[in-house]
């Protein structure tokens, strides 16, 4: 499994964009880039999935770029209820049978 | 939209008892996971199952976890005889295709308290 780094934590405005930028140097040609979301006791939620490019669906956008790196998670005019805990995780599909958390990025949306 | 559940949402228990968390995963799903979180730190993989077995588990599911689906609903996690530790939430995922880089759906957690 890749390891990634991301920030611990990141503060941001109402109605700002907010990008969340994860290291994962040791990403292997198989391994796909996976984000999850996860509010204050509650599970966590899979929010985007991408391998290469950009990928983008109704809650965010993932920027991945050509060496795949690294990728950074983009969250258009955040709002006081995105304020959670953001995972990225790295791995191949189909394969691996759990998920590994690593400690996640904090947001804390400020009014 | 289908979701996962989890009952109690709450259980308080004594040091020693015996407890039975259960979970309702999405009715075509077939993989099935049991994680825990300690208030405060990272989310934890404890156990996956697949076809009436268990697929993976962790280092933390030792010999007082066990897990069940004794129907065609539900999953349970059981611990035989709970420590001051175990006191975490636990939250079951479940999914439609093998590998946890597929979508997982999590429930919204069963809180474990251990007196």
């Amino acid at each position: 499994l890749a390891k990634t780094t991301q920030p611990i934590s990141m503060d941001s405005y109402e109605g700002q964009e907010v990008n969340i930028t994860c290291s994962h140097n040791n990403i292997a040609t198989n391994d796909y880039i996976t984000w999850y979301q996860q509010f204050p006791s509650q599970g966590p939620r899979f929010i985007i999935q991408g391998y290469k490019t950009k990928v983008t669906n109704e809650v965010a956008s993932l920027f991945i770029p050509a060496d795949r790196k690294s990728s950074t998670l983009s969250l258009p005019r955040v709002s006081l209820s995105d304020t959670a805990v953001y995972y990225c995780l790295v791995g191949e599909v189909n394969r691996d049978d759990k998920i590994i958390f690593g400690k996640g990025t904090r947001l804390h949306i400020l009014p | 939209e289908p979701e996962v559940t989890q009952t109690p949402s709450h259980q308080v228990t004594q040091m020693g008892q015996e407890v039975i968390l259960r979970c309702v995963p999405i009715s075509n799903h077939l993989y099935f996971y049991w994680y825990r979180q300690i208030l405060g730190q990272k989310v934890e993989f404890l156990v996956s199952f697949y076809n009436n077995e268990i697929s993976e588990k962790s280092e933390i599911f030792d010999d007082q976890f066990s897990v069940e689906r004794p129907d065609g609903s539900n999953f349970t996690l059981k611990i035989r005889s709970t420590k001051l530790e175990d006191s975490a939430m636990y939250f079951c995922a479940s999914t439609l295709e093998r590998g946890t880089y597929n979508e997982q759906f999590f429930g919204p957690g069963t809180r474990l308290t251990v007196l």
